[in-house]
Order: structure tokens, then sequence, then C-alpha cells
């Protein structure tokens, strides 16, 4: 069963604008990781936080935990036609380290 | 270049024909996973194994089988294939479980007939 969910399920923007998605999780956590696919390849690990983390940061890259309402988002900033793809939020159970993966949101950049 | 690899990438049979798909790392990772990705689906987990000699099912392990002989492979295993099985199928790595990135290797696409 999934553990994270993904929303909205499909975003699409211009270039050079923020591009935010959300993960919602169920049960309590260890870590939240975000990885990206292109189209039919595998995944790319993008970022990693802690649940006693709030918020970090790579490149163009920002990502928040809220463990109290149980949800993350993902920020990528002044996006470009190369972020085209899909996202998805991996989280663990709790006590089990083992990760689950949402549906994903699919974004797409135009330029 | 540390990676995943799996064989075949692309791969049609017909149904009950038993195939293996192959992975293998070259980290020295303890933790590797099969997952089946459909669409609207997203990944699911098939099995997973934290070291050698220890695997366990995932969230649809139905229909499949694995091993872990070595550190570094983790073959699926289709006994029967059912055209249900249809599907693009990753194996992916990680130092130890959830804690750490998991690296993910090109992915297989499987037709079952």
């Amino acid at each position: 069963s999934q553990q994270g969910e993904e929303d909205p399920q499909a975003l699409s923007i211009q270039e050079g604008e923020n591009a935010t998605m959300n993960c919602s999780y169920k049960t309590s956590i260890n870590n939240l990781q975000w990885y990206r696919q292109n189209s039919g390849r595998g995944l790319v690990h993008l970022i990693l936080i802690r649940s006693n983390e709030r918020e970090k940061h790579s490149g163009r890259l920002r990502v928040t935990l809220d463990t109290s309402k149980k949800s993350s988002s993902l920020l990528i900033t002044a996006s470009r036609a190369a972020d085209t793809a899909s996202y998805f939020c991996a989280t663990d159970k709790g006590g089990s380290y083992i990760p689950t993966f949402g549906r994903g949101t699919s974004l797409i950049v135009h330029p | 270049e540390a990676q995943v690899t799996q064989n075949p990438r692309y791969l049609i049979t017909v149904t009950g024909k038993k195939l293996t798909v192959t992975c293998s790392q070259n980290m020295n990772h303890e933790y590797m996973s099969w997952y089946r990705q459909d669409p609207g689906l997203g990944l699911r987990q098939i099995y997973y194994s934290m070291n050698v000699e220890v695997t366990d099912k995932g969230d649809v392990p139905e229909g499949y089988k694995v091993s872990r002989k070595e550190k570094r492979n983790f073959p699926l295993i289709l006994e029967s294939p059912s055209p249900n099985q249809t599907s693009l199928y990753f194996c992916a790595s990680s130092r130890s479980t959830g804690t750490y990135e998991q690296y993910f290797g090109p992915g297989t696409r499987l037709t079952v007939t």
C-alpha cells in the first residue's frame, strides 16, 4: 500500500515559473525522499529530509517537511524545460525503514 | 562508475514461459529492491533484500520470486508469467535500508502475451 501520495497529479507551467508539488503520508516516518523520473527511465534521487528537519535546499530545490500535518512539499524555483519529469516522494513507515513510493506528480515545463 | 544494471532491457514473452530479469550493482550496497511501475499506480515494491540470503515480500509479491546469493546480484524470477505482469520493472539498491538514497537501474519493459 502506498504510504505517500503526491499532489497534484499533473502540473503544467511556463519556463521561469516556480513549481510546487506536495506529498502527504499516513503514518510516522524516519525520513522522506524526493526522486525525479524522466519518461520511462530509472528514478534519480533528489533530496532526503529527516523527520527532525523542517527544510532542506539543494540548488533550485527546496523541500519542507511538516510532521504535524504529515506532509512535505518540493519547490523547484525558476523552472526549466529540462525539469519536465515525474516527481515522486518516498517515505518509510516509522520503524520499518523500508521506503514506499507515491504515484507521482507529472510536471511539464513549457519553453 | 557506480551503477545498477538490469538485463534484459526489453522482453516480450508468452504466458507460462519462465523468465529471469537480472540485477547487479557495483557499489557494495546491502539493500536491494524490485519495483514494478504501472500507469496510474506509481511504483509498487515487489520484493526487497536487506543483505545476502535475507529477502522479504513487498506490497505485490504474488507471481514473483527472488534470491540473494551474492551481495551484488538480485535476480527477479517469474516462474509462470501472466499478462497482468506486463509492466516496467526497476531494480534499486542503497547502502542500507530507507535511510539512504536508492540508486535505480534503467528499467526492464516486460510484455507477456
